[in-house]
């Protein structure tokens, strides 16, 4: 079964720092989508960014970016200039082929100072 | 405004009590999910449908009951809850076979009591 690895329960960065969640995930499969989703104190879940498996290319989102490595099956993601209102908990999460269903990580608590 | 609207927000029951969660979407999208938030555990997926028909049960207690009238409305009805069930549920929706993902409601904060 496919599975989802946070192990930063809790990170801290200071304002305008930068800052790498890690995440790891577990599958057999070759072509999957992986998410980072960002869940502020309104607890709504907002997609921050997406990566497809058969893109080399890391994807990128303004300040937010991934280091995604297939191999290691290691998808991380990194956060420019951290701003205040990044203070969030951060969710990655996995989908396989021919399937709608998201895999979801523990979650990191990121927390953010001025 | 979201697309994915959940109501109640908040929700404190009885063990004995019924109630139910509303969510609903505007968003054009045809599979809707229930999700159970609990602390320092991963979201796990309790049903999903997809055009109305219920896709998926990823082994949820009958004490919880969903509804899917049409591809906007997804319900979840609450019988007999245990103390344990207290968690964030949330919904979400997305176009199946689509790879942006899903879109979030702001979840029900439910406490049983």
């Amino acid at each position: 079964a496919q599975t989802v690895t946070q192990s930063q329960p809790e990170m801290s960065v200071q304002e305008a720092e930068t800052v790498t969640l890690s995440c790891t995930y577990d599958t057999s499969e070759s072509d999957y989508y992986l998410f980072w989703y960002k869940q502020p104190p309104s607890r709504q879940m907002i997609l921050v960014i997406r990566q497809e498996a058969y893109k080399q290319q890391n994807a990128t989102e303004n300040r937010f970016s991934v280091n995604f490595q297939k191999a290691a099956k290691s998808f991380s993601l990194k956060i420019s200039d951290s701003q205040l209102g990044d203070a969030a908990m951060y969710f990655c999460a996995y989908r396989g082929p021919n399937t709608d269903k998201l895999i979801f990580g523990t979650g990191t608590r990121l927390q953010v100072f001025p | 405004e979201t697309g994915v609207t959940q109501t109640p927000r908040h929700l404190v029951m009885g063990m004995t009590n019924k109630k139910s969660l509303k969510c609903e979407q505007h968003l054009g999208h045809n599979a809707m999910y229930w999700y159970k938030q609990s602390a320092k555990k991963p979201l796990e997926l309790m049903f999903v449908y997809n055009f109305k028909e219920q896709t998926e049960n990823n082994s949820v207690p009958s004490r919880f009951s969903p509804e899917c009238p049409n591809s906007s409305h997804l319900f979840l009805h609450l019988h007999t809850l245990q103390p344990e069930d207290s968690a964030l549920y949330l919904c979400a929706s997305s176009q199946p076979g689509a790879n942006y993902g899903y879109t979030f409601g702001s979840g029900t904060r439910l406490t049983v009591v």
